[in-house]
């Protein structure tokens, strides 16, 4: 399984652009690159998924490098209610070796 | 649509006790998951079913940790006895097979506290 780094910690302001980067430097040909974000006291919640290049949603979006050896989540504009930790996973799709594994996260802290 | 649904959210308890969550899926969902989550840190996946059928319980702790998904649905995750050590959230997980492949759907959690 491909691990993952990430910074712990990170602050903004509102209106700001956020962007948090995850290193996975020993990514499969099958793996996919998966953020999730959760707020305290709640399970994780999917934000994006992507498997090379560019993968934009309505929330966020999601920039790999054509060496797939690390990632980039883009929140625009963000806001108090983003303040969270948001998880970079790396994992295949098939079969059993289907599995997700989750780090420590970035703690993301929205500033006013 | 329902989300997944997990009881109960909290339970306290002594060590040695026993304690059992419950987990009922979205409909639908054949794959479903029991993560452990300690203060601070990351989801650890404890089992992972498809359907009926445990496929990945290499992180669950057998001596006193089981789990059960009886029809392929709601599942429980007991633990017997709990030790100090125990206390932290189980969150259970469904998702589609072969489907969303990354896209977990998780409840609230149970929160554990061992005393």
């Amino acid at each position: 399984l491909a691990k993952t780094t990430q910074p712990i910690s990170m602050d903004s302001y509102e209106g700001q652009e956020v962007n948090i980067t995850c290193s996975h430097n020993n990514i499969a040909t099958n793996d996919y690159i998966t953020w999730y974000q959760q707020f305290p006291s709640q399970g994780p919640r999917f934000i994006i998924q992507g498997y090379k290049t560019k993968v934009t949603n309505e929330v966020a979006s999601l920039f790999i490098p054509a060496d797939r050896k690390s990632s980039t989540l883009s929140l625009p504009r963000v806001s108090l209610s983003d303040t969270a930790v948001y998880y970079c996973l790396v994992g295949s799709p098939s079969g059993s070796a289907r599995q997700l594994t989750f780090g420590s996260g970035t703690q993301l802290t929205v500033l006013p | 649509e329902a989300g997944v649904v997990q009881s109960p959210r909290y339970k306290i308890i002594e060590k040695k006790q026993p304690v059992a969550f419950w987990c009922n899926p979205i409909s639908g969902h054949n794959t479903l998951y029991w993560y452990r989550q300690n203060l601070g840190q990351g989801p650890e996946l404890l089992i992972r079913y498809e359907n009926e059928e445990a496929v990945d319980d290499s992180q669950l702790p057998k001596d006193r940790f089981s789990a059960e998904r009886l029809k392929g649905v709601d599942s429980t995750l007991k633990i017997q006895p709990a030790e100090l050590g125990d206390s932290a959230v189980y969150l259970c997980a469904s998702s589609l097979r072969d489907r969303d492949i990354g896209e977990l759907f998780f409840g609230e959690g149970s929160r554990l506290t061992v005393l």
